[in-house]
Protein backbone atom coordinates (compact mmCIF):
# COMPACT_ATOMS: atom_id res chain seq x y z
CA UNK A 1 0.00 0.00 0.00
CA UNK A 2 0.83 3.72 -0.26
CA UNK A 3 3.61 4.97 2.29
CA UNK A 4 4.08 9.03 2.74
CA UNK A 5 6.98 10.18 4.43
CA UNK A 6 7.13 13.98 5.68
CA UNK A 7 10.12 15.90 6.73
CA UNK A 8 10.90 17.64 9.12
CA UNK A 9 9.33 17.05 12.13
CA UNK A 10 9.56 20.17 13.57
CA UNK A 11 10.32 23.73 11.61
CA UNK A 12 11.01 26.66 13.36
CA UNK A 13 10.98 30.27 11.35
CA UNK A 14 11.42 33.97 11.86
CA UNK A 15 8.74 35.94 10.92
CA UNK A 16 9.05 36.52 7.47
CA UNK A 17 11.01 33.99 6.74
CA UNK A 18 10.20 31.34 4.19
CA UNK A 19 9.23 27.38 5.56
CA UNK A 20 9.56 24.57 2.91
CA UNK A 21 7.88 20.69 4.22
CA UNK A 22 8.79 17.64 2.22
CA UNK A 23 7.27 14.65 1.48
CA UNK A 24 7.75 11.39 -0.50
CA UNK A 25 5.31 8.32 -1.61
CA UNK A 26 5.88 5.42 -2.71
CA UNK A 27 1.96 4.51 -4.51
CA UNK A 28 3.36 5.35 -8.60
CA UNK A 29 -0.63 5.04 -8.37
CA UNK A 30 -1.19 8.35 -6.71
CA UNK A 31 -2.67 10.97 -8.21
CA UNK A 32 -3.82 13.20 -5.65
CA UNK A 33 -1.59 14.91 -3.27
CA UNK A 34 -3.53 17.74 -0.43
CA UNK A 35 -2.20 19.90 1.85
CA UNK A 36 -3.28 20.05 5.39
CA UNK A 37 -2.95 22.44 8.13
CA UNK A 38 -4.55 21.78 11.36
CA UNK A 39 -4.53 23.78 14.61
CA UNK A 40 -4.57 22.23 18.17
CA UNK A 41 -8.02 20.78 18.98
CA UNK A 42 -9.14 21.24 15.53
CA UNK A 43 -9.77 18.98 12.40
CA UNK A 44 -7.68 19.61 9.04
CA UNK A 45 -7.90 22.46 7.00
CA UNK A 46 -7.15 22.00 3.37
CA UNK A 47 -4.54 24.80 2.24
CA UNK A 48 -3.95 23.52 -1.41
CA UNK A 49 -4.05 20.22 -3.27
CA UNK A 50 -2.42 19.38 -6.70
CA UNK A 51 -2.60 16.72 -9.10
CA UNK A 52 -0.16 14.57 -10.98
CA UNK A 53 -0.92 16.39 -14.09
CA UNK A 54 0.45 19.32 -13.04
CA UNK A 55 3.98 20.17 -11.51
CA UNK A 56 3.75 23.29 -9.76
CA UNK A 57 0.53 25.41 -8.70
CA UNK A 58 0.20 28.40 -6.40
CA UNK A 59 -1.88 30.08 -3.99
CA UNK A 60 -1.27 33.98 -2.90
CA UNK A 61 2.12 32.69 -0.16
CA UNK A 62 1.30 29.22 -0.40
CA UNK A 63 2.60 26.87 -3.37
CA UNK A 64 2.75 23.50 -3.85
CA UNK A 65 5.48 21.67 -6.09
CA UNK A 66 5.41 17.71 -7.59
CA UNK A 67 7.63 15.90 -9.06
CA UNK A 68 6.09 12.36 -9.99
CA UNK A 69 9.27 10.81 -11.59
CA UNK A 70 10.89 11.40 -8.16
CA UNK A 71 7.90 10.56 -6.14
CA UNK A 72 8.02 13.87 -3.90
CA UNK A 73 6.09 16.99 -3.17
CA UNK A 74 6.68 19.77 -1.63
CA UNK A 75 4.96 22.97 0.59
CA UNK A 76 6.50 26.20 0.30
CA UNK A 77 4.95 29.26 2.46
CA UNK A 78 6.55 32.54 1.54
CA UNK A 79 6.16 35.58 4.37
CA UNK A 80 5.68 33.63 7.05
CA UNK A 81 3.12 35.01 10.12
CA UNK A 82 3.05 33.84 13.34
CA UNK A 83 -0.77 32.32 12.48
CA UNK A 84 1.01 30.18 10.37
CA UNK A 85 1.92 27.98 13.37
CA UNK A 86 0.34 24.88 13.01
CA UNK A 87 0.75 21.45 12.02
CA UNK A 88 1.00 20.86 8.54
CA UNK A 89 0.10 16.80 6.86
CA UNK A 90 0.98 16.22 3.13
CA UNK A 91 -1.15 13.21 1.93
CA UNK A 92 -1.65 11.15 -1.21
CA UNK A 93 -4.12 9.21 -2.48
CA UNK A 94 -5.01 8.03 -6.17
CA UNK A 95 -7.66 10.43 -6.80
CA UNK A 96 -9.32 13.55 -5.22
CA UNK A 97 -12.66 12.04 -3.06
CA UNK A 98 -10.63 8.75 -1.91
CA UNK A 99 -8.99 7.53 0.91
CA UNK A 100 -5.94 9.30 2.42
CA UNK A 101 -2.43 8.18 3.44
CA UNK A 102 -0.93 11.16 5.53
CA UNK A 103 2.50 11.78 6.90
CA UNK A 104 3.41 11.83 10.06
CA UNK A 105 3.06 16.13 10.05
CA UNK A 106 5.36 18.80 10.86
CA UNK A 107 5.29 20.76 13.43
CA UNK A 108 5.45 24.94 12.38
CA UNK A 109 6.95 27.49 14.76
CA UNK A 110 6.82 30.97 13.55
CA UNK A 111 8.11 33.34 15.92
CA UNK A 112 7.55 37.01 15.69
CA UNK B 1 -14.91 25.48 1.63
CA UNK B 2 -17.82 23.15 2.61
CA UNK B 3 -18.78 22.89 5.95
CA UNK B 4 -18.41 19.72 7.76
CA UNK B 5 -20.05 19.22 11.75
CA UNK B 6 -19.42 16.78 14.28
CA UNK B 7 -21.36 16.29 17.49
CA UNK B 8 -20.60 15.93 20.24
CA UNK B 9 -17.33 18.04 20.23
CA UNK B 10 -15.83 15.86 23.38
CA UNK B 11 -17.50 13.05 25.42
CA UNK B 12 -16.33 11.42 28.26
CA UNK B 13 -17.93 7.67 29.06
CA UNK B 14 -17.45 4.88 31.02
CA UNK B 15 -15.88 1.58 30.03
CA UNK B 16 -18.21 -0.96 29.04
CA UNK B 17 -20.44 2.21 27.22
CA UNK B 18 -21.27 2.42 23.80
CA UNK B 19 -20.74 5.92 22.46
CA UNK B 20 -22.00 7.66 19.20
CA UNK B 21 -20.50 10.19 16.82
CA UNK B 22 -22.20 11.99 13.84
CA UNK B 23 -20.52 13.54 10.88
CA UNK B 24 -22.95 15.70 9.28
CA UNK B 25 -22.13 17.99 5.06
CA UNK B 26 -24.10 20.73 6.28
CA UNK B 27 -23.60 22.32 3.04
CA UNK B 28 -23.19 19.44 0.51
CA UNK B 29 -24.47 15.75 -0.46
CA UNK B 30 -21.90 13.43 0.51
CA UNK B 31 -21.84 9.95 -1.05
CA UNK B 32 -18.49 9.13 0.73
CA UNK B 33 -17.33 9.98 4.08
CA UNK B 34 -14.13 8.90 6.14
CA UNK B 35 -13.16 8.42 9.66
CA UNK B 36 -9.80 8.82 11.28
CA UNK B 37 -8.33 8.24 14.50
CA UNK B 38 -5.82 10.76 15.80
CA UNK B 39 -3.59 10.02 19.09
CA UNK B 40 -2.21 13.51 20.75
CA UNK B 41 1.04 14.51 18.59
CA UNK B 42 0.47 11.55 15.76
CA UNK B 43 -0.97 12.02 12.03
CA UNK B 44 -4.50 10.80 11.19
CA UNK B 45 -5.08 7.07 10.41
CA UNK B 46 -7.81 6.04 8.00
CA UNK B 47 -10.09 3.57 10.35
CA UNK B 48 -13.04 3.76 7.17
CA UNK B 49 -14.60 4.17 4.58
CA UNK B 50 -18.06 4.69 4.03
CA UNK B 51 -20.36 5.26 1.07
CA UNK B 52 -24.50 6.15 1.18
CA UNK B 53 -26.37 3.50 1.32
CA UNK B 54 -23.37 0.40 1.25
CA UNK B 55 -21.49 -1.51 3.97
CA UNK B 56 -18.40 0.26 4.57
CA UNK B 57 -14.96 -0.47 4.33
CA UNK B 58 -12.71 -0.96 7.05
CA UNK B 59 -8.48 -0.25 6.83
CA UNK B 60 -6.53 -3.45 8.55
CA UNK B 61 -6.30 -4.06 12.24
CA UNK B 62 -9.59 -1.83 12.65
CA UNK B 63 -12.93 -4.19 14.08
CA UNK B 64 -15.31 -3.41 12.40
CA UNK B 65 -17.71 -4.96 15.55
CA UNK B 66 -16.26 -2.35 17.77
CA UNK B 67 -16.58 0.14 15.70
CA UNK B 68 -19.65 0.86 13.95
CA UNK B 69 -20.04 2.99 10.83
CA UNK B 70 -23.68 3.85 9.33
CA UNK B 71 -24.05 6.12 6.72
CA UNK B 72 -27.85 6.29 5.57
CA UNK B 73 -28.20 9.40 4.11
CA UNK B 74 -26.19 11.43 1.76
CA UNK B 75 -25.79 14.05 5.03
CA UNK B 76 -25.48 12.13 7.76
CA UNK B 77 -22.44 9.25 9.03
CA UNK B 78 -22.31 8.13 12.22
CA UNK B 79 -19.48 6.24 14.09
CA UNK B 80 -20.50 4.11 17.32
CA UNK B 81 -17.52 2.64 19.29
CA UNK B 82 -19.13 -0.09 21.26
CA UNK B 83 -17.97 -1.45 24.81
CA UNK B 84 -15.46 1.72 24.95
CA UNK B 85 -12.18 0.62 26.86
CA UNK B 86 -9.51 3.40 28.37
CA UNK B 87 -7.28 2.67 24.87
CA UNK B 88 -10.01 3.72 22.84
CA UNK B 89 -9.74 7.22 24.05
CA UNK B 90 -8.29 8.95 20.67
CA UNK B 91 -9.55 12.45 18.33
CA UNK B 92 -12.21 10.63 16.05
CA UNK B 93 -12.32 12.53 12.89
CA UNK B 94 -14.37 12.60 9.75
CA UNK B 95 -14.55 13.76 6.57
CA UNK B 96 -16.81 13.80 3.47
CA UNK B 97 -16.52 14.09 -0.22
CA UNK B 98 -18.82 13.68 -3.89
CA UNK B 99 -15.99 12.79 -6.03
CA UNK B 100 -16.77 13.60 -9.46
CA UNK B 101 -18.11 17.14 -8.30
CA UNK B 102 -16.57 20.19 -7.49
CA UNK B 103 -16.96 18.78 -3.97
CA UNK B 104 -14.75 16.22 -4.62
CA UNK B 105 -11.22 17.13 -2.06
CA UNK B 106 -12.17 15.28 1.29
CA UNK B 107 -13.47 18.18 3.75
CA UNK B 108 -12.94 17.36 7.25
CA UNK B 109 -15.21 17.65 10.24
CA UNK B 110 -13.74 19.46 14.04
CA UNK B 111 -13.37 16.32 15.47
CA UNK B 112 -14.54 14.65 18.85
CA UNK B 113 -12.30 13.69 21.57
CA UNK B 114 -13.39 10.72 23.25
CA UNK B 115 -11.91 10.36 27.03
CA UNK B 116 -13.27 6.73 28.72
CA UNK B 117 -12.49 6.33 32.20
Amino acid sequence: GENVEQHPSTLSVQEGDSAVIKCTYSDSASNYFPWYKQELGKGPQLIIDIRSNVGEKKDQRIAVTLNKTAKHFSLHITETQPEDSAVYFCAASKQAGTALIFGKGTTLSVSS
Amino acid sequence: GAVVSQHPSRVICKSGTSVKIECRSLDFQATTMFWYRQFPKQSLMLMATSNEGSKATYEQGVEKDKFLINHASLTLSTLTVTSAHPEDSSFYICSASYPGSIRETQYFGPGTRLLVL
